[in-house]
């Protein structure tokens, strides 16, 4: 079966750092791009970051460049997102997602079922 | 950044009847080299994550019902349910991946009406 599985979500302080983790299983996890989406409650979805198949081309959404970084280990099968000097607006549930190709532009045809972040003092 | 504009926000249609929904961007998302429209359609039920319906604006996805299809070109898109089901309650969201950043639309809730 496909799948994939976030952790590592919790509550913590503004500034604080956060690392998100993302196990694929089900399918060969070194042939596609990976994504990281991001929904804040009630709101609805926005894209935070991308990496290629082999990690040769990443990408953030403005709203967290230089503050997230995105990297995946073909080891461990792992897609994870590193976020430092959290924010309140970063306060969201958290998708891995699968792209369909090897690049970045292709659709997203696997999700994860999300891991939440809370940002709060 | 291309900013992807869905109308409308919500729409109540009767079971058995149609639904539209319109996704317009802000630039062109068609690629001339291939031809093909980098633009995907996705459903969101509640308490889930999101399912990929189309993708190349057009091409549904493997399982998902015909009554889904998706058509337009260059800026502007549509999704069509060419037969509301109570099922198909949801919010619709278009995305782009013709750039970076990849942007989604707004979204659409699809009521019963």
């Amino acid at each position: 079966e496909v799948q994939l599985v976030e952790s590592g979500g919790d509550l913590v302080q503004p500034g604080r750092s956060l690392r998100l983790s993302c196990a694929a299983s089900g399918f060969t996890f070194d042939d596609y791009a990976m994504h990281w989406v991001r929904q804040a409650p009630g709101k609805g979805l926005e894209w935070v970051s991308g990496i290629s198949w082999n990690s040769g081309t990443t990408a953030y959404a403005d709203s967290v460049k230089g503050r997230f970084t995105i990297s995946r280990d073909s080891a461990k099968n792992s897609l994870y997102l590193q976020m430092n000097s959290l924010r309140v607006e970063d306060t969201a549930l958290y998708y891995c997602a699968k792209g369909k190709y090897q690049l970045l532009l292709g659709a997203f045809d696997i999700w994860g079922q999300g891991t939440m972040v809370t940002v709060s003092s | 950044d291309i900013v992807m504009t869905q109308s409308p926000d919500s729409l109540a249609v009767s079971l058995g009847e149609r639904a539209t929904i319109n996704c317009k961007s802000s630039q062109s998302v068609l690629y001339a080299s291939n031809n093909k429209n980098y633009l995907a359609w996705y459903q969101q039920k509640p308490g889930q994550p999101p399912k990929l319906l189309i993708s190349w604006a057009s091409t549904r996805e493997s399982g998902v019902p015909d009554r889904f299809s998706g058509s337009g070109s260059g800026t502007d898109f549509t999704l069509t349910i060419s037969s509301l089901q109570a099922e198909d309650v949801a919010v619709y969201y278009c995305q782009q991946y013709f750039s970076t950043p990849l942007t989604f639309g707004g979204g659409t809730k699809v009521e019963i009406k």
